[in-house]
């Protein structure tokens, strides 16, 4: 899987959104972006995955560049609760897919 | 979407003991379930693969005789510390694939030893 490169700590007021990058210029043309978040002491969450498209879901959006070397992931309306690590991974997925390699992420905390 | 049920949340157990923590997939049968561990302020690790019906697959420098894995149903998944040591007290989270290539985590479980 490629390596990915994010920002350790991030701040974002509540109800802003927030942006959250990733660089993974060492990307393949059959890896997928996935975004998971993990709320201290619990499992993580999935939150969104593309391959070249920005995609959105009820959670957040997905931006991906056109050389798929970064993308960032955006909280449209961040709230208190959305305070947790969040791991940008890339990984070919199909039949391998979960075995996932976490970096050491972003620390989002979202404050009043 | 698919759900997983892991448990027990947290447990404490003396040193030398063996702990039993079991991986459940409320509604996706699971023919692949993972196990990762996570230390304190550290990122996950993947563990091993449990695959139903057959063998665990371990990563490189997990003792297999140690860690235990069961995979006796579609449902189900057990990992077992054996002899647990203070080193071995961690965050341990069981997921599995869902459908359209998600992996669903459980809420993991809290090892502490004594």
């Amino acid at each position: 899987d490629a390596k990915t490169t994010q920002p350790p700590s991030m701040d974002c007021a509540e109800g802003r959104a927030a942006n959250l990058p990733c660089n993974h210029s060492t990307i393949s043309g059959n890896e997928y972006v996935y975004w998971y978040r993990q709320i201290h002491s619990q499992g993580p969450q999935y939150i969104i995955h593309g391959l070249k498209n920005n995609e959105t879901n009820e959670m957040a959006s997905l931006i991906i560049t056109e050389d798929r070397k970064s993308s960032t992931l955006i909280l449209p309306h961040a709230t208190l609760r959305d305070t947790a690590v969040y791991y940008c991974i890339v990984t070919a997925g199909g039949t391998s897919y979960g075995k996932l390699t976490f970096g050491q992420g972003t620390i989002l905390t979202v404050h009043p | 979407g698919a759900v997983v049920s892991q448990h027990p949340s947290w447990v404490i157990c003396k040193s030398g003991t063996s702990v039993k923590i079991e991986c459940r997939s409320l509604d996706f049968q699971a023919t692949t379930m993972f196990w990762y561990r996570q230390f304190p302020k550290q990122s996950l690790m993947l563990m091993a693969t449990s695959n139903e019906g057959s063998k665990a697959t371990y990563e490189q420098g997990v003792e297999k005789d140690k860690f235990l894995i069961n995979h006796a149903s579609l449902t189900l998944s057990t990992l077992t510390v054996t002899s647990a040591h203070p080193e071995d007290s961690s965050f341990y989270i069981c997921s599995h694939r869902g459908r359209a290539e998600k992996l669903f985590f459980g809420s993991g479980t809290q090892l502490s030893v004594l």
